[in-house]
């Protein structure tokens, strides 16, 4: 089955920029996803590539995918203490389904 | 729009006991939901998919006499953790996504399941 990676854990400043990365195994994903969580909270979809985009902008958030690698990441400009959360990579399997892969997370700490 | 509600948001029972938790989107029909579970600083796995109407798809390991999932309608999906063990006890976390095929899922506020 798929396997989904991500380091598990960034610290940047505020102010700075922030890059997530994950890598995956399943080619056939045709969806990408990010996903926020908070402490105790559910999952806020941030934004998703399509597997025939390379890169795909949405305000602070820029989504960066290299087929070939099987990378993707996320970038989050001028990083904000509010962005202090769990960053999940979700895959989608490219079944009937669309079923998420979830990776590992990413918890990402702001610095004042 | 688009929004998906849990209920309840948490939940402490006995060893043994049955506990139901909801999953209802508010706003769409969803004719497909996913049950997640997850641990404590670990990822979401997936346990089971419900298609309106139809019986569930569990995933390998997912015993589904011991979840049972219910999908009567386009906006309510229960799952029932039955004979309760502290081993249970974690996040459940459901997602929803409408009938329209748009490939985005929606995902509730998550219910916390404490088993004594």
């Amino acid at each position: 089955g798929e396997d989904v990676e991500q380091s598990l854990f960034l610290s940047v400043r505020e102010g700075d920029s922030s890059v997530i990365n994950c890598t995956y195994t399943d080619s056939s994903s045709t969806y990408l996803y990010w996903y926020k969580q908070e402490p105790g909270a559910g999952l806020q979809l941030l934004t998703y590539i399509f597997s025939n985009m390379d890169m795909k902008q949405d305000q602070r958030l820029t989504v960066l995918l290299n087929k070939k690698d099987k990378h993707l990441s996320l970038r989050i400009a001028d990083t904000q203490t509010g962005d202090s959360a769990i960053y999940f990579c979700a895959p989608a399997d490219g079944g009937a389904t669309n079923k998420l892969i979830f990776g590992t997370g990413t918890l990402l700490a702001v610095q004042p | 729009g688009a929004v998906v509600s849990q209920h309840p948001s948490w939940v402490i029972c006995k060893s043994g006991t049955s506990v139901k938790i909801e999953c209802r989107s508010l706003d769409f029909q969803a004719t497909t939901m996913f049950w997640y579970r997850q641990f404590p600083k670990q990822s979401l796995m997936l346990m089971a998919t419900s298609n309106e109407g139809s019986k569930a798809t569990y995933e390998q390991g997912v015993e589904k006499d011991k979840f049972l999932i219910n999908h009567a309608s386009l906006t309510l999906s229960t799952l029932t953790v039955t004979s309760a063990h502290p081993e249970d006890s974690s996040f459940y976390i459901c997602s929803a996504r409408d009938f329209t095929g748009m490939h985005e899922q929606f995902f509730g506020p998550g219910t916390r399941l404490t088993v004594l």
